[in-house]
């Protein structure tokens, strides 16, 4: 079975660009997380779906970032306009909910903003 | 003060040696506990759930003391394998979301 699917895998980009961050859950996960780590901050959560609605953006750092789950297998995340700060590791997981405790995660999108 | 704080390391043990790692989270209420691993450059994955009276999977053993509220994970007869980042989660009670900390390096050395 495939596991959670993440596009891109490597991001590079100029500040003030768009950035679109792809994620497709596993298949029947209604649960969808998106994280942010860095070596400074670790693993943080920025947002999560439940069903497809979103029930906690309180990770959310800026306006600047947005993220959306137009169905149950596909959901984005969007920084606009990037800065450098925004460099880092973006990944995302899926669950069953109820079952919190097994994430399961994607490889991860790895942000480079210049 | 961090929700979930652990010891960042690096540990550098010889192979074949005994390792601990504790973690402590700040949320009495905290419900449920993890060890997630996370090798290099990759996703993290769940190594194993902690449960109050303490368990075991193979060569790991998790602990959990709710008074002091910290978590250990204990690593036996370390493998070269064992080289990864352990992240501690914790989970509060009522809650979907996941507390991680930010990792404790381990490096088995030959």
């Amino acid at each position: 079975d495939a596991g959670v699917i993440q596009s891109p895998r490597h991001e590079v980009t100029e500040m003030g660009q768009e950035v679109t961050l792809r994620c497709k859950p596993i298949s029947g996960h209604n649960s969808l997380f998106w994280y942010r780590q860095t070596m400074m901050r670790g693993l943080e959560l920025l947002i999560y779906f439940n069903n497809n609605v979103p029930i906690d953006d309180s990770g959310m750092p800026e306006d600047r970032f947005s993220a959306k789950m137009p169905n149950a297998s596909f959901s984005t995340l969007k920084i606009q306009p990037s800065e450098p700060r925004d460099s880092a590791v973006y990944f995302c997981a899926s669950t069953l909910r109820g079952n919190q405790e097994t994430q399961y995660f994607g490889p991860g999108t790895r942000l480079l903003v210049l | 003060r961090k929700e979930v704080e652990q010891d960042p390391g690096p540990f550098n043990v010889p192979e074949g040696a005994t390792v601990a790692f504790n973690c402590t989270y700040s949320n009495s209420a905290s419900q449920s506990f993890f060890w997630y691993r996370q090798d290099c450059r990759k996703e993290p994955k769940l190594l194993m759930s902690v449960y109050s009276s303490g368990n075991e999977d193979g060569r790991f053993t998790a602990q959990l003391n709710r008074a002091s509220q910290y978590i250990s994970l204990l690593i036996r007869d370390s493998k070269l394998s064992d080289s990864a980042t352990y992240l501690c989660v914790v989970n509060d009670f009522g809650n979907e979301k996941l507390t991680f900390g930010t990792g404790t390096r381990l490096t088995i050395i030959p």
